[in-house]
């Protein structure tokens, strides 16, 4: 069955670097999605990616985050200027053509970043 | 704006006996309702889904859940558990208002299963 493959699978970044969360959705899915969990905490949307642009984005996804599908099959997130505070679990997701809310969304194993 | 609510936050169950993980909903409009289960180090896999159609849904795994309108709730049960159940399980929900399918998650259910 076709997976969502995110790398790496842990990252560890000084505060203020910038990083670069990868992630291959499905391959013939549309729409995109990350989410986050901080331990201990709910998952968390962060962004919505459709046709190219961003089609939504929560208040965490500040002008620090940006997303990219720089080649039609990778699908990154950015955090430009890391806070400790970005210390999370990242989950890239993807969903096919079915009709919106129904069909469900496929997701990655994570990427867990820790800033120190 | 719809939300979920995990009643519990850990679950401990006995290998063989049933495990009934507990969920309740806010939604204006008819909602999509969904578990995922997470293993350590894995991703976020999904169970099963409710799409207003049967209310009784049946998942992978011998997991099944009941959407009760009434009750605005949608419980995950499954009659014997084994030792591979051992995971974080989540109810997730969007509606129509989300034109891009936005989830939003509940705090999650760990659970435990012993020999």
């Amino acid at each position: 069955e076709p997976e969502v493959t995110q790398t790496p699978s842990h990252q560890v970044t000084q505060m203020g670097q910038e990083v670069i969360l990868r992630c291959v959705p499905i391959s013939n899915h549309l729409y995109f999605y990350w989410y986050r969990q901080i331990l201990g905490q709910k998952v968390e949307f962060l962004v919505s990616f459709y046709n190219n642009e961003i089609s939504e984005k929560s208040e965490i996804f500040d002008d620090q985050f940006s997303v990219e599908r720089p080649d039609g099959s990778n699908f990154t997130l950015k955090i430009r200027s890391t806070k400790l505070e970005d210390s999370a679990m990242y989950f890239c997701a993807s969903r096919g053509r079915g009709q919106i809310p129904n069909s469900p969304l496929h997701f990655g194993n994570g990427t867990r970043l820790t800033v120190t | 704006a719809q939300s979920v609510t995990q009643l519990d936050s850990h679950v401990s169950v006995s290998e063989g006996t049933p495990v009934l993980l507990r969920c309740n909903y806010s939604s204006s409009y008819s909602p999509s309702l969904f578990w995922y289960v997470q293993h350590p180090n894995k991703g976020l896999q999904l169970l099963l889904k409710y799409t207003s159609a049967a209310t009784l849904v049946k998942g992978i795994n011998g997991f099944e859940a009941e959407f009760k309108k009434s009750e605005t709730s949608f419980h995950l049960t499954k009659p014997s558990a084994h030792m591979s159940d051992a995971a974080e399980y989540f109810c997730v929900v969007s509606d129509i208002t989300d034109s891009w399918g936005k989830l939003q998650f509940g705090a999650g259910t760990q659970v435990v299963v012993t020999p």
